[in-house]
C-alpha cells in the first residue's frame, strides 16, 4: 500500500501569507496526485489534479508542483476563504489520502 | 444543476446491514467511474470502493473487502453501497464521488455529494 504523509499537520497563517503544504508518498506515484480543500461539515473540493493541473473554477493563487514522491501545494496569498483543511491524494495505485493539514488563522 | 445526493445513512447495530444510495442529476452518469469515500468523526478521508463507468470493474479497500458491495443502475442514475457485517469502525460520513474522467479508472474525484452519516452502535 502507498502511504501519504503531509506536513505540517497544522499551519497558522495570516491573510496575505504565502503558504506551502508538503505531501510525501512512500513510493513513486509519478504525477498522479490531487489536492482537496475541506471546510467543516462540507464535502471535499478538488483543487489540483495530476500534481499541477488547476481544476476549473479554482483561483489561480492555488498551485501544485512535484513528481515522484514529493509534492507541494502553495497558496500564494492566503485569503479568508482559504482557512480549511487540505488533503493530498494519490491515485497511482488505488487511492490513498494524506492525514490532512489544517490551515488556521494566526 | 449538476449534483450528487446520498441517502440511506442511519443508526445500525454491529453486525447489521445498510444500503446507501447516491442519486446523480445533471451529469452524464454512465460516462464516469464512481467511488465511495468515508470520513470517521474528526478523522481524515478514506477511499472505500470504486465502480467503473460500465459497472464491470470494482475495487474495494481492504478494510471493507468481503463486507461491502458497490453497484450502479445506469438507467436510474443511481450508485449504491451495500454494507453488511457492520462494525463500530465503519462509523463515518459516507460520500459518493465522481471520477474526473481524464485518466481512466484511476483518477481524482471532481464532484462530491454532501455525505450521509452511518453510525454503528448498540
Amino acid at each position: 500500500d502507498i502511504q501519504m504523509t503531509q506536513s505540517p499537520s497544522t499551519l497558522s497563517a495570516s491573510v496575505g501569507d504565502r503558504v506551502t503544504i508538503t505531501c510525501r508518498a512512500s513510493q513513486s506515484i509519478h504525477n498522479w496526485l490531487a489536492w482537496y480543500q475541506q471546510k467543516p461539515g462540507r464535502a471535499p473540493k478538488l483543487l489540483i489534479y495530476k500534481a499541477s493541473s488547476l481544476e476549473i473554477g479554482v483561483p489561480s493563487r492555488f498551485s501544485g508542483s512535484g513528481s515522484g514522491t514529493e509534492f507541494t501545494l502553495t497558496i500564494s496569498s492566503l485569503q479568508p476563504d482559504d482557512f480549511a483543511t487540505y488533503y493530498c491524494q494519490q491515485y497511482n495505485n488505488y487511492w490513498t489520502f494524506g492525514q490532512g493539514t489544517e490551515v488556521e488563522i494566526k | 444543476e449538476v449534483q450528487l445526493l446520498e441517502s440511506g445513512g442511519g443508526l445500525v447495530q454491529p453486525g447489521g446491514s445498510l444500503r446507501l444510495s447516491c442519486a446523480a442529476s445533471g451529469l452524464s452518469f454512465s460516462s464516469y467511474a464512481m467511488s465511495w469515500v468515508r470520513q470517521a468523526p474528526g478523522k481524515g478521508l478514506e477511499w472505500v470502493s470504486i465502480i467503473s463507468s460500465g459497472g464491470g470493474t470494482t475495487y474495494y479497500a481492504d478494510s471493507v473487502k468481503g463486507r461491502f458491495t458497490i453497484s450502479r443502475d445506469i438507467s436510474k442514475n443511481m450508485l449504491y453501497l451495500q454494507m453488511n457485517s457492520l462494525r463500530a469502525e465503519d462509523t463515518a460520513v459516507y460520500y459518493c464521488a465522481r471520477g474526473l474522467g481524464s485518466s481512466g479508472l484511476f483518477d481524482a474525484f471532481d464532484m462530491w455529494g454532501q455525505g450521509t452519516m452511518v453510525t454503528v452502535s448498540s
